[in-house]
């Protein structure tokens, strides 16, 4: 079963916007990660956000995190055509396991 | 992509057919993930494992065969039990004490005809 549901599943921005992406999830968690899926391809690592944490920021990137609510945000300031991609939160499920959502799928229009 | 590679990129099966995808790595990470990936979905787990000729099952992993008889590899054998192959599958490797990130080949795309 998923952990994480993103939301929304498809998002259709201007380039030069900003997109934000949600990841709700269920059981407690350790940490919360978000990676990128450009078309047909493998996952890339974009960030990582412990329990503790609040709010981290990489780049145009940025990622809160609230556990009493059991949900994340994913925000990409100044969107650039090449952010169209499919992004994906994961939590950590036992040892050594993520679970992923099914995603969101962001265009960006030049 | 990391320094995992997996091949080949495009697979195609006829139906009744096993056949084994490849996962190298060269990052010294003790644990490795097979993963499938539907259309328009996330991902799910195959089978991962955390040492050498040890792996655990998944959450999907009837129809589907590992082995882990060297760190680097871990090849994933597609059964003609798995009665829907056909879908992309993800390999990921992480270091064995964290969680903290794994790294992904560029996937193989299997059809079965």
């Amino acid at each position: 079963s998923q952990q994480g549901e993103e939301d929304p599943q498809a998002l259709s921005i201007q380039e030069g916007e900003n997109a934000t992406m949600n990841c709700s999830y269920k059981t407690s968690i350790n940490n919360l990660q978000w990676y990128r899926q450009n078309s047909g391809r493998g996952l890339v690592h974009l960030i990582l956000i412990r329990s503790n944490e609040r709010e981290k920021h990489s780049g145009r990137l940025r990622v809160t995190l609230d556990t009493s609510k059991k949900s994340s945000s994913l925000l990409i300031t100044a969107s650039r055509a090449a952010d169209t991609a499919s992004y994906f939160c994961a939590t950590v499920r036992g040892a050594q396991k993520l679970v992923f959502g099914q995603g969101t799928r962001l265009t960006i229009n030049p | 992509d990391g320094g995992i590679t997996q091949s080949p990129k495009y697979l195609f099966r006829k139906e009744g057919q096993n056949v084994t995808l490849s996962c190298e790595q060269n990052l010294n990470h003790d644990a490795m993930y097979w993963y499938r990936q539907d259309p328009g979905q996330g991902l799910r787990l195959i089978y991962y494992s955390q040492i050498v000729n040890d792996f655990q099952k998944g959450d999907i992993a009837e129809g589907y065969s590992v082995s882990r008889e060297k760190k680097e590899s871990f090849p994933l054998t597609v059964t003609s039990a798995q009665k829907n192959p056909t879908a992309f599958y993800l390999c990921a490797s992480s270091p064995r004490t964290t969680v903290n990130e794994q790294f992904f080949g560029p996937g193989t795309r299997l059809t079965v005809l």
